[in-house]
């Protein structure tokens, strides 16, 4: 089945930019999404690409995709403690449209 | 109010006692879904529904059951609770124009002693 696959953890100092990154398996993507998750919360959208995108960019969020490679990022400019969360990668075809979530990628934002 | 509503916040039962967790969302989506999040292993896919009339199995669905009761409402039961279904548990709403951009409740944490 699909996969999704992100690393567990990414540790910045404030000011810097962080990426996270997410590779997916599933060559029929139609739509990809990054989710954020705060403690205690739920998942919030913060972004999400149509496939035939290469990029997309709102504030200090920058997404970038490469379909060659299944190959996903967000890039958060100039990171600042409350940007401290869990990011979750997802992704979703034709048809049902049910997103297959990654793992997350716990950010910690050191001062 | 928040967009999408789960009762109880926190819960902590016992082995073999029913539960039920409920979910009321008025953002108007037809779509909703329940969701278990665990350490390390990301969402999982309990149930889902596409109308009122509409359950569909997700890829973790034993020793679960879920229940429409309107558009606004969608609820999920433990039949039988047992400790591996100890976790935090998500309902979430989509409609077709987001194409899967969920909007999600505040979750449910439970606790199976």
């Amino acid at each position: 089945g699909e996969d999704v696959e992100q690393s567990l953890f990414l540790s910045v100092r404030e000011g810097d930019s962080s990426v996270i990154n997410c590779t997916y398996t599933d060559s029929s993507s139609t739509y990809l999404y990054w989710y954020k998750q705060e403690p205690g919360a739920g998942l919030q959208l913060l972004t999400y690409i149509f496939s035939n995108m290469d990029m997309k960019q709102d504030q200090r969020l920058t997404v970038l995709l490469n379909k060659k490679d299944k190959h996903l990022s967000l890039r958060i400019a100039d990171t600042q403690t409350g940007d401290s969360a869990i990011y979750f990668c997802a992704e979703s075809s034709g048809g049902s449209y049910i997103p297959t979530f990654g793992r997350g990628t716990s950010l910690i934002v050191h001062p | 109010d928040a967009d999408v509503t789960q009762t109880p916040r926190n819960r902590i039962t016992k082995t073999g006692k029913r539960i039920m967790l409920e979910c009321s969302q008025t953002k108007g989506h037809d779509r909703m879904y329940w969701y278990r999040q665990d350490p390390g292993l990301g969402l999982r896919l309990i149930y889902y529904s596409f109308d009122v009339k509409d359950i569909n199995k997700g890829e973790i669905s034993d020793g679960y059951s879920v229940s429409r009761q309107a558009q606004a409402k969608f609820s999920l039961s433990l039949e039988s609770a047992i400790p591996n279904q100890t976790a935090l548990y998500f309902c979430a709403t989509s409609d077709l124009e987001r194409q899967g951009g969920y909007t999600f409740g505040s979750g449910t944490r439970l606790t199976v002693v």
